[in-house]
């Protein structure tokens, strides 16, 4: 089965554009999350989706924001950038819903940004 | 508030010992904790995880110890080897909201050979 798969890897932009990130999750796996890693906050959780509809959020401004696709696919969107939104952002995906065993998550290798 | 945290940055072991890597938690609703491996430039990899209705979990040479009174969890990886140099994350989630993770900070364990 083929992995979690970010595009693109790499990514620069320059402050106040916005950027969209993809996410093809693990065929058959319905919830994907996205997280960002920073040096000094570690890695952070951005929000949730499953069926289309976000479940969960994390404490990010409005600027950041998802969305999942019928084929389970999801993107993130983040507008107006700023120096700090410079990150490593990450996507997961876990299988069906329901069940403590369905709380492991699955990366990808990750999008790196980097706002100039 | 760091929830999840994981108190030794680096932790240095020769081949063939064994690492122990540490979290301490404070939120008690947490009941699911997972680690994960990263190495540079790739993505989290899931190594074991534990529920809290158990103590100890293990997976070949890793082992997963949770106490849940002290609210601290341990991995232990017997033996070491060279290839698990990479640094470790510690995560947990709760029933009420069980696809978000909370990570802790990492420990960058590097095996001599």
């Amino acid at each position: 089965k083929a992995g979690v798969t970010q595009t693109p890897r790499y990514l620069i932009k320059t402050r106040g554009q916005q950027v969209t990130l993809s996410c093809s999750p693990i065929s058959g796996h319905r919830s994907v999350s996205w997280y960002q890693q920073t040096p000094g906050q570690g890695l952070q959780f951005l929000f949730e989706y499953f069926s289309e509809t976000q479940r969960n959020k994390g404490n990010f401004p409005g600027r950041f924001s998802g969305r999942q696709f019928s084929n389970s696919r999801s993107e993130m969107n983040v507008s107006t950038l700023e120096l700090g939104d410079s990150a490593l952002y990450l996507c997961a995906s876990s299988p069906d819903p329901g069940g403590s065993w369905n709380v492991i998550q699955y990366f990808g290798a990750g999008t790196r940004l980097s706002v100039l | 508030d760091q929830q999840v945290k994981q108190n030794s940055p680096s932790l240095s072991v020769q081949e063939g010992r064994i690492s122990i890597l540490n979290c301490d938690y404070t939120n008690s609703m947490f009941d699911y904790f997972l680690w994960y491996k990263k190495y540079p430039a790739e993505g989290p990899t899931f190594l074991i995880s534990i529920s809290s209705i158990k103590d100890k979990n293990e997976d070949g040479r890793f082992t997963v110890f949770l106490n849940k009174s002290a609210k601290h969890l341990s991995l232990h990886i017997v033996p070491s080897q060279p290839g698990d140099s990479a640094v470790y994350f510690c995560a947990a989630s709760y029933s009420g909201s069980a696809r978000q993770l909370t990570f802790g900070s990492g420990t960058q364990l590097t095996v001599l050979p």
